[in-house]
């Protein structure tokens, strides 16, 4: 099956700067990448997603870049504010099941 | 639309009891999934249907059980709890195939002790 490894577990940057996370898939099939925000107590919110015919795609402050060839994909968060602060997960899909990252914390400091 | 609904949101259950996790949808959403998520990790599949009737074993699928009788309810059941079983559980769905967005409820957060 599918395995996505995302990187860092944990990321605190200040308020104003870039967040990066990163994710790597196993399964050359996978077509579509999702990113989830969660905080805490929550369910898991989609914020922006990537389909494999696409290398980037940007959403206000939030943009995916994919790299189909080395089978990875990151999530830039730019001008960081204290209400990024969450959980973040990555996700890969080739049908219609989606295999997740472990997480990534990230934490703005003020 | 109240989209995925889950009953309860929280639940204590001693060893060796049985519970049964509610899931219903009102988006006429055809596929359907049971995802659980351990303190600091990420969102493992149990099990998920593609309609009525269907259903199939995802990664972590020992110790639970469910059926689809129809589109909009798919309960999880839990027969011989275990402290293993500790954990956040959400349910999810997503129209069909090709459509990927998956809605999530607000998810149950269930204890075994």
């Amino acid at each position: 099956g599918e395995n996505v490894e995302q990187h860092p577990s944990t990321l605190s940057v200040q308020e104003g700067d870039s967040a990066v996370i990163k994710c790597t898939y196993s399964d050359s099939a996978s077509n579509y990448f999702p990113w989830y925000k969660q905080e805490l107590g929550k369910r898991p919110q989609l914020i922006i997603d990537i389909r494999s015919n696409v290398g980037e795609k940007k959403d206000q402050r939030i943009a995916v870049t994919l790299n189909k060839t080395a089978k990875h994909f990151s999530l830039h968060i730019t001008e960081t504010q204290p209400e990024d602060s969450a959980v973040y997960f990555c996700a890969a899909s080739n049908d219609y099941k989606l295999s997740f990252g472990a997480g990534t914390t990230v934490t703005v400091r003020a | 639309n109240a989209g995925v609904t889950q009953t309860p949101k929280f639940r204590i259950l001693k060893i060796g009891q049985s519970m049964t996790l509610q899931c219903t949808q009102d988006m006429n959403h055809n596929y359907m999934y049971w995802y659980r998520q351990d303190p600091g990790m990420g969102l493992k599949l149990i099990y998920y249907s593609v309609g009525a009737g269907i259903t199939d074993k995802g990664e972590v699928p020992n110790g639970y059980n469910v059926s689809r009788s129809t589109t909009e309810d798919f309960p999880l059941r839990l027969e011989l709890a275990a402290p293993s079983q500790t954990s956040v559980y959400f349910c999810a769905s997503i129209l069909d195939r090709g459509l990927y967005e998956q809605y999530f409820g607000p998810g149950t957060r269930l204890t075994v002790t």
